[in-house]
């Protein structure tokens, strides 16, 4: 596996169910990402995590929770979802330092919450 | 204010031709840096080219050129030579400050639809 990848693509649940949502980086990066991206709106900052510390939460609510078991894996663990938010969730990692901090995102997950 | 501002929601270009994506942004920070990202239908968002505030010379990654007037606080992406696997969203983002310490947040633009033609 090579750059970003997120499992799973897509992802139906209910507004009661337990979901997680996962992301792995295999660019030997130091910093991860989650954001949340609706129709019509611009990319939302989610959390951010800097070697497995979160720096960042941009007022999420708590239904949603991140994890950061090492600087290669996040997760987002869904529970007791809305239906507002339904949308595509990314991850993405950076190597922080100066310059450039170019963010490298993976495909997604499309969650769909009936 | 918006910090990224793109003010072209779609955008039509037929094959081979060359297409300029406007993009201005807002900063009060002398450090700053500028991304392009491409988001097809698939829905990953891939990095194209990226221009620092102190960078000399306007960016180029293959097709992809950055317009870059720092004056005028634009930073548009040139397209040349168009292609069909080019249609997708177009993303213009900042990052303020050096990159060093917190300075890692991405503000982003709201995007341009480009459609290549036949």
């Amino acid at each position: 596996e090579t750059g970003v990848t997120q499992t799973p693509r897509h992802l139906v649940m209910g507004m009661t169910n337990k979901k997680s949502l996962k992301c792995e980086q295999h660019l030997g990066h130091n910093a991860m990402y989650w954001y949340k991206q609706s129709a019509k709106k611009p990319l939302e900052l989610m959390f951010v995590y800097n070697f497995k510390e979160q720096t960042e939460n941009n007022s999420v609510p708590s239904r949603f929770s991140p994890e950061c078991p090492n600087s290669s894996h996040l997760f987002l663990h869904l529970h007791t979802l809305q239906p507002e938010d339904s949308a595509l969730y990314l991850c993405a990692s950076s190597q922080r330092g100066p310059n450039k901090h170019t963010q490298y995102f993976g495909p997604g997950t499309r969650l769909t919450v009936l | 204010a918006q910090k990224i501002t793109q003010t072209q929601p779609g955008m039509f270009v037929q094959e081979k031709e060359a297409v300029t994506l406007d993009c201005t942004y807002d900063t009060s920070d002398p450090s700053y840096g500028l991304f392009w990202y491409k988001q097809p239908s698939s829905g990953e968002m891939i990095f194209l080219i990226y221009q620092g505030s102190y960078d000399q010379q306007n960016a180029t990654e293959g097709r992809y050129s950055l317009n870059f007037q720092k004056a005028r606080k634009s930073a548009n992406l040139v397209i040349s030579a168009s292609q069909l696997g080019d249609s997708a969203m177009y993303f213009c983002a900042m990052r303020e400050g050096a990159g060093g310490g917190s300075n890692y947040k991405l503000t982003f633009g709201k995007g341009t639809l480009l459609t290549v033609n036949p």
